[in-house]
């Protein structure tokens, strides 16, 4: 069974700080992650891919992915009240029953205080 | 915006009923998948489509059917409704560039399914 863990939190940081998001996933043939954020009674939003080990930047967000610790994280450079939302972990994997599929953590609630 | 539309947006069942869900997705994005989040939870993979045929499944039976359409919509019909069908079903779409697939996946605002 393929699986993504995340801390369901919450997180609560303060306006102006990072807040540091983390997931682990189980299937080491897995190339591709991703970030999304949910909004409580929205759809997920795709907010950043990364397929590479190292960091990915792009504005107030870094994505950070080790494959060989098997742990992807989201950095939140400057929180801001609007950055409050669920964050999903997902990440491809490709099997002969799933074909190529997103399998999604359970996600992590960040609160942003004012 | 995605591109990725649903309807309905909203829907109410009853036990042992039917239902059909539907998705329209952009030009070009030849990939759909569904999912079925219940509360709290994150999504969990129903099954995927590619130019009009399955070619992945999760863990859901078989009462859990779709059908992919060459003008990019899509359909996913449950059978036999059960209480714990209730949940925020969401359609998800992929690119494909010139036979290259594209694995990020843009969601539709979903429709929430109740079933009493």
């Amino acid at each position: 069974q393929k699986e993504v863990e995340q801390n369901s939190g919450p997180l609560s940081v303060p306006e102006g700080a990072i807040a540091s998001l983390n997931c682990t996933y189980s299937d080491r043939g897995s190339q591709s992650f991703f970030w999304y954020r949910q909004y409580s009674g929205k759809s997920p939003e795709l907010i950043m891919s990364i397929y590479s080990n190292g960091d990915k930047e792009d504005g107030r967000f870094t994505a950070q992915l080790n494959k060989a610790s098997q742990y992807v994280s989201l950095l939140i450079r400057d929180s801001q009240p609007s950055d409050s939302a669920t964050y999903l972990c997902a990440v491809n994997i490709t099997s002969a029953e799933a074909g190529t599929a997103l399998i999604f953590g359970k996600g992590t609630t960040l609160s942003v205080s004012s | 915006e995605t591109g990725v539309t649903q309807s309905p947006t909203h829907l109410i069942k009853t036990r042992g009923q039917q239902v059909t869900l539907r998705c329209s997705s952009q030009s070009g994005h030849n990939t759909v998948s569904w999912y079925q989040q219940a509360l709290g939870q994150g999504p969990q993979f129903i099954f995927q489509y590619y130019r009009e045929e399955e070619n992945g499944r999760g863990n859901f039976p078989p009462r859990f059917s779709g059908l992919q359409f060459p003008n990019y919509s899509s359909e996913l019909n449950v059978n036999a409704l059960e209480l714990d069908d209730s949940a925020l079903y969401l359609c998800a779409s992929s690119l494909d560039e010139g036979g290259v697939r594209s694995y990020e996946q843009y969601f539709g605002p979903g429709t929430r399914l109740t079933v009493t």
